[in-house]
């Protein structure tokens, strides 16, 4: 079974531009998880989506928002890019339908450089 | 407020050497606890996870003890090899799919 995905691998924005990173899940996996990963802060919940809707939310500003579609496959975006937003940003896909916490398996990560 | 704490590193060890890696942490409940591994250039693997109190997770010789009275779940092996050379991170999640990490601790061995 193919594990998750996502693209690009590696981006480079500037200041006040936006950016969206894709994620594909394990395939029969519902619940796709995004996390922030940083030298200073580690790693950081972001939001999850189940079922095409936003189901667990972390602490980030409205800059960040996702989106899930109907294969299960999501995107997040960041709008009016910071420089504190360069990171590594993980998805990771699971099951998600049976209430207590599922194993999460994670992607490769994007990196994002803001310039 | 809801958090994992793990021994500092970074921590060099020889090869054949006993690991042991601290972990404790703070939640209300009963949390599903994780340990995960990040090799250089990658994203995280699940290396084991204990979802109640007393169990014993295992995987590739590693092991953690969910201790519920200590609220600890130390990762321990018994013969680490340079293979093992890694970021380790100790997370919970309580009730959603909302893992809570600890700082990470970088494992190098050394042939």
């Amino acid at each position: 079974k193919a594990g998750v995905t996502q693209t690009p691998r590696y981006l480079i924005k500037t200041r006040g531009q936006q950016v969206t990173l894709s994620c594909s899940p394990i395939s029969g996996h519902r619940s796709v998880s995004w996390y922030q990963q940083t030298p200073g802060q580690g790693l950081q919940f972001l939001f999850e989506y189940f079922s095409e809707t936003q189901r667990n939310k972390g602490n980030f500003p409205g800059r960040f928002s996702g989106r899930q579609f109907s294969n299960s496959r999501s995107e997040m975006n960041v709008s009016t890019l910071e420089l504190g937003d360069s990171a590594l940003y993980l998805c990771a896909s699971s099951l998600g339908g049976t209430g207590r916490p599922d194993t999460q398996y994670f992607g490769p990560g994007t990196r994002l450089t803001v310039l | 407020g809801n958090s994992v704490t793990q021994m500092e590193g970074p921590v060099t060890l020889s090869e054949e050497a006993f690991l042991t890696i601290n972990c404790t942490y703070t939640a209300t409940g009963y949390p599903s606890l994780f340990w995960y591994v990040q090799y250089p250039g990658e994203g995280l693997q699940l290396l084991l996870k204990a979802t109640k109190a007393d169990d014993k997770g295992s995987n590739k010789g590693f092991e953690a003890t969910y201790r519920k009275e200590t609220t600890s779940f130390h990762l321990e092996k018994g013969s680490v090899q340079v293979s093992d050379s890694a970021v380790y991170f100790c997370a919970f999640a309580r009730g959603a799919q909302k893992l809570v990490f600890g700082q990470g601790t970088r494992l190098t061995i050394n042939p």
